[in-house]
């Protein structure tokens, strides 16, 4: 069971370029979410969803975009990359319905430097 | 907005002793749940504990255990027989529908051997 898998582990990006981190789970979840951890802070929410073809904005949602196709995946993509978004992204995933909630299940998080 | 805060940035305990953590977080609702995360140096966000703040028992987990004053919106933990292996940056985390969690700024706590 590999649980919440997140890629890549690092990553070196250049100003104004784009990518997207990747993030699947295996447990079908039905709750995913993205944080960003900045050095010596707690983790900030990016965005989340609640569903395939469902997403919502979280504290920090600014320069980022998301997408939920299929219940597995929850890819966040970095546009026009900036150096205030040099951080450690965590992709955490949860099952929510009614009175029943699991904890959430954090993935082992990517390192994102940009220079 | 819900606020958690950690007021401790620092803690160190010798190693087999006790050693308590404190978060304090504001918010108007009456059902939530509240949390503390373990991330050691590998940064994987470990879960130590978690309190329905609808149960008035306080929750344990073998050698973790909190204080959960509901009124003073206080939750604390507490590590007894303390490891080598307990040294980390601990979060104290807050939650309310959606399970959308808000951290508090963490205490990085030091074992001494």
């Amino acid at each position: 069971n590999a649980g919440v898998t997140q890629t890549p582990k690092f990553h070196i990006l250049k100003i104004g370029q784009s990518m997207t981190l990747q993030c699947t789970q295996d447990m079908n979840h039905n709750y995913m979410y993205w944080y960003r951890q900045d050095p010596g802070m707690g983790l900030k929410l990016i965005y989340y969803s609640v569903g395939a073809g469902i997403t919502d904005k979280g504290e920090v949602p600014n320069g980022y975009n998301v997408s939920r196709s299929t219940t597995e995946d929850f890819p966040l993509r970095l546009e026009l990359a900036a150096p205030s978004q040099t951080s450690v992204y965590f992709c955490a995933s949860s099952y929510f319905q009614g009175e029943v909630t699991s904890p959430l299940h954090f993935g082992n998080g990517t390192r994102l430097t940009v220079t | 907005a819900q606020t958690v805060t950690q007021s401790q940035p620092e803690m160190s305990v010798q190693e087999a002793e006790t050693v308590t953590l404190s978060c304090t977080y504001d918010t108007s609702e009456s059902d939530y749940y509240l949390f503390w995360y373990k991330q050691p140096p590998s940064r994987q966000m470990i879960l130590v504990i978690r309190q329905e703040a609808y149960k008035q028992q306080n929750a344990t987990e073998n050698r973790f255990s909190v204080n959960f004053q509901k009124a003073a919106k206080s939750f604390s933990l507490k590590i007894s027989d303390s490891q080598l292996g307990d040294a980390a940056m601990y979060f104290c985390a807050y939650c309310k529908g959606a399970q959308k969690l808000v951290f508090g700024q963490g205490t990085r706590l030091t074992i001494n051997p």
